[in-house]
């Protein structure tokens, strides 16, 4: 069972466009992680993030926390097609490392 | 080498056979973490080592499943009597704290990927 909701399944945009994802708990979490995973390989985090209403930016990705902590979001702008990849978001509940993952957004950015 | 490494990359096995994955985490680091990714979705934890100790396998889905990381390096994850269902990518992370301390990252290997027919 994944706690964590990852919205949409699947994104497919043109090079140049802006694009958001996101990621959805009922539950709290006192850090969120966002990972791209690219075919054959295994997932590299992106950004961890911890304070509520936390915003961090990573060149044209913006990643954000919600004020309560059960939400994130990823903002890409003007994507490219080395974007592509399957974001996935994951939390750690337990808080030592057993980290719980959505099911991925698939993102396509074509030229 | 720099990263984790994971042997085999693919596994085809014909069901009801055993087999052997083997992760090489990156050296020093004392938490190593094996997942399972279904197609399609995202990985979910099997079990997790600090050294050589086993401390959690709650998400091991059954007593066909058995991992050990005896020397407190390499580990092994065996399936015994292989399933259709066990069809899936199985990674492993290592990291080089002993716990989930904020900002210690994993590192995940490429996955091998197994089919069971």
């Amino acid at each position: 069972t994944q706690l964590l909701e990852q919205s949409p399944q699947f994104l497919s945009i043109q090079e140049g466009e802006n694009l958001t994802v996101y990621c959805n708990s009922s539950s709290v979490f006192s850090s969120l992680q966002w990972y791209r995973q690219e075919p054959g390989e295994g997932p590299v985090l992106l950004v961890t993030v911890v304070t509520g209403g936390e915003v961090k930016k990573l060149k044209r990705l913006t990643f954000q926390f919600g004020d309560a902590r059960k939400d994130s979001s990823l903002h890409i702008t003007a994507a490219q097609p080395g974007d592509t990849g399957l974001y996935l978001c994951a939390g750690d509940p337990d808080s030592w490392g057993k980290l719980q993952f959505g099911a991925g957004t698939q993102v396509v950015v074509t030229p | 080498g720099a990263g984790v490494s994971q042997s085999p990359r693919y596994k085809v096995a014909k069901r009801g056979q055993d087999v052997a994955l083997r992760c090489d985490p990156i050296s020093g680091h004392v938490s190593l973490f094996w997942y399972q990714q279904a197609l399609g979705q995202g990985p979910e934890f099997l079990t997790y080592f600090q050294n050589e100790a086993q401390l959690d396998k709650s998400g091991l889905p059954s007593d066909r499943f058995f991992a050990e990381r005896p020397e407190g390096s390499v580990s092994t994850l065996k399936i015994q009597r292989t399933q259709q269902e066990d069809s899936a990518v199985y990674l492993c992370a290592s990291s080089w704290g002993e716990s989930g301390r904020l900002g210690d990252t994993q590192y995940f290997g490429p996955g091998t990927r197994l089919t069971v027919l």
